[in-house]
């Protein structure tokens, strides 16, 4: 079955750093999504992305963060200057829309030093 | 604007006990609700989905949820608990296909032999 790819599985980082998340869809998928749930707290959106560009953002999404689908397959989130709460683990997911489900990949977890 | 209410952060049943979580929602239309489990290190597995046809949705492993709307509730069940159940488990509501997934907080079944 076709699965949603997120490298790497953890990342750490210092702080004020940049960091680059990156996602490999499901090939037929068109709507993207980045989620991140930080340590014992919910599964909080970030952004979603459809036809190269944004469709929706969360307060969470400031002007630190950016999304990109470089070449067609991959989808990457970027924060350009960490800090320590962006220590989280950041979820990838991927439908081809209507009514269908996300399908998420496992996740990167990053953390911030 | 959508939430998500998980009663029981943490839920303990012996194994071939029923299982039962709870999720209650709250939606100004018609939800797309769905349950998803997340094993440890891993990311989140669908395990089914309700998009208003049947009230009552069955998933993989054996579990099911049924949809009461008079109850804003849409509670996971499997009849017989097993060992390899014990995950995390997370409700998650949206108001359309192709919009963000609003998340509960999580319910952690612990399987006990």
């Amino acid at each position: 079955e076709p699965e949603v790819t997120q490298t790497p599985s953890h990342q750490v980082t210092q702080m004020g750093q940049e960091v680059i998340l990156r996602c490999v869809p499901i090939s037929n998928h068109l709507y993207f999504y980045w989620y991140r749930q930080i340590l014992g707290q919910k599964v909080e959106f970030l952004v979603s992305f459809y036809n190269n560009e944004i469709s929706e953002k969360s307060e969470i999404f400031d002007d630190q963060f950016s999304v990109e689908r470089p070449d067609g397959s991959n989808f990457t989130l970027k924060i350009r200057s960490t800090k320590l709460e962006d220590s989280a683990m950041y979820f990838c997911a991927s439908e081809t829309g209507g009514n269908q489900p996300q399908h998420f990949g496992d996740g990167t977890r990053l953390s911030i030093l | 604007a959508q939430s998500v209410t998980q009663l029981g952060s943490h839920v303990s049943v012996s194994e071939g006990a029923l299982v039962l979580l709870r999720c209650n929602y709250s939606s100004s239309v018609p939800p797309y609700l769905f349950w998803y489990v997340q094993y440890p290190n891993q990311g989140l597995q669908l395990l089914l989905k309700y998009t208003s046809a049947a009230t009552l949705v069955k998933g993989i492993n054996g579990f099911e949820a049924e949809f009461k709307k008079s109850e804003t509730s849409f509670h996971l069940t499997k009849p017989s608990a097993h060992m390899s159940d014990a995950a995390e488990y997370f409700c998650a509501v949206r108001d359309r296909g192709t919009t963000p997934l609003v998340f509960g907080k999580g319910t952690r079944l612990s399987v006990i032999a």
